[in-house]
């Protein structure tokens, strides 16, 4: 089946720095890869969808100079939280939509993210 | 505006025992995608099942089936032979055969295996 890995899977950082979280696709060419927030005890709340060789688009409320993403190649995209704050402390999880299952999305495993 | 509505926020059930989790969902679309995701403790999402709308035989895989309902917008999970493993969050999906469209979920049921 199609794997989707996600790299760190836990992370803590101090207040005001960077963190970068990297998605692949490691046994499929993804299209489209999407980036999810997840609040404790609720659904996924898309963040942003990553095209690769395009601009990511992000949805309503959230700030594209905050949340970085890029999507170098058919593999890899990678969501940079820039001067993270302890309200970015959150779980995060990216997808792939598989170019031969296009409905489809696989989900890496997350990232937990904290912030003192 | 589509939406996916699961109105079972939590259920419980004996191991070996059968359950269903409801699932209902709204849209305009008549060619779209509907999943059936688990989200165990580790907090990994597992594809569990897939349904095209443009098919009308019920997706199974293994222990787990699906009743889709077209006409009624409904698309409810069963699980059979419930195991201690199928403990998790479970949240039923649909996106439209667009290509470029944002999957939408519900907001998931936490599904407990009693031993």
């Amino acid at each position: 089946g199609a794997v989707v890995s996600q790299h760190p899977s836990r992370v803590i950082c101090k207040s005001g720095t960077s963190v970068k979280i990297e998605c692949r696709s490691l046994d499929f060419q993804a299209t489209t890869m999407f980036w999810y927030r997840q609040f404790p005890k609720q659904s996924l709340m898309l963040m942003a969808t990553s095209n690769e060789g395009s601009k990511a688009t992000y949805e309503q409320g959230v700030e594209k100079d905050k949340f970085l993403i890029n999507h170098a190649s058919l593999t890899l995209s990678t969501l940079t939280v820039t001067s993270a704050h302890p309200e970015d402390s959150s779980f995060y999880i990216c997808s792939a939509r598989d170019r031969l299952w296009e409905e489809t999305q696989y989900f890496g495993p997350g990232t937990r993210l904290l912030v003192l | 505006a589509q939406t996916v509505t699961q109105s079972q926020p939590e259920m419980s059930v004996q191991e070996a025992e059968t359950v269903t989790l409801s699932c209902t969902y709204d849209t305009s679309e008549n060619n779209y995608y509907l999943f059936w995701y688990k989200q165990p403790p580790s907090r990994q999402m597992i594809l569990v099942i897939r349904q095209e709308a443009y098919k009308q035989q019920n997706a199974t895989e293994n222990r787990f089936s699906v009743n889709f309902q077209k006409a009624a917008k409904s698309f409810s999970l069963k699980i059979s032979d419930s195991q201690l493993g199928d403990t998790a969050m479970y949240f039923c999906a649909f996106i439209v055969s667009r290509g470029d469209d944002k999957i939408i979920f519900g907001k998931g049921t936490r599904l407990h295996i009693l031993p």
